[in-house]
């Protein structure tokens, strides 16, 4: 079956860059997703990448996919304090709109 | 209007009580989710409505039903609930049901169940 893995914790101090890994297993996935969960909170879409795709840049956030080797990662430039939260890396599972999300990466911001 | 509304925000129960979770979107979105998120973990997907109909149970015990009464609400209905229930229940909505649809959530409703 499907399975996304991703480091738990990364710590990074404000105003360096970000790299948040994950690695997938569904060769098949065509849309792979980030998000972005604040405690308490629901989650909130950052940004996706079509799998025909190497890199995405939006903003401060630059998305690289290595198709070959499943992997996929979220790259936040110039980190601030209010990016601390969790992020979970999702592929679409089967062909019903689900989502298989990674256990999550929390990223502490330290000033 | 980008929003998926979750009503109440948080939500205290007994086992023998009988509540129901709340979720409102007006995208225009024909199909919606509950997923179940418990501390630390990811979410996990529990029900997917398609044009207000049940597409999905991933084999959810029977003390929840969810409803879809009309395109926009989804409800969740919770009767005789145990503590191990206690989590964050998550509405999503999104365009359709391929492959390639980007589900929009909600801030979820914290539960306990006491």
């Amino acid at each position: 079956g499907e399975d996304v893995e991703q480091s738990l914790f990364l710590s990074v101090r404000e105003g360096d860059s970000s790299v948040i890994n994950c690695t997938y297993t569904d060769s098949s996935s065509t849309y792979l997703y980030w998000y972005k969960q604040e405690p308490g909170a629901g989650l909130q879409l950052l940004t996706y990448i079509f799998s025909n795709m190497d890199m995405k840049q939006d903003q401060r956030l630059t998305v690289l996919l290595n198709k070959k080797d499943k992997h996929l990662s979220l790259r936040i430039a110039d980190t601030q304090t209010g990016d601390s939260a969790i992020y979970f890396c999702a592929e679409a599972a089967g062909s019903q709109g689900n989502l298989i999300f990674g256990k999550g990466t929390k990223l502490s911001v330290k000033p | 209007d980008t929003e998926v509304t979750q009503t109440p925000k948080h939500l205290v129960m007994g086992m023998t009580n009988k509540k129901s979770l709340k979720c409102e979107q007006h995208m225009g979105h024909r199909a919606m989710y509950w997923y179940k998120q418990k501390a630390k973990k990811p979410p996990e997907l529990m029900f997917v409505y398609s044009y207000e109909k049940l597409s999905i149970n991933e084999s959810v015990p029977s003390r929840f039903s969810p409803e879809c009464p009309n395109s926009s609400l989804l409800n969740l209905h919770l009767h005789a609930l145990q503590p191990e229930d206690s989590a964050l229940y998550l509405c999503a909505s999104s365009q359709g049901l391929n492959i390639n649809e980007k589900l929009f959530f909600g801030s979820g409703t914290q539960l306990s169940v006491l």
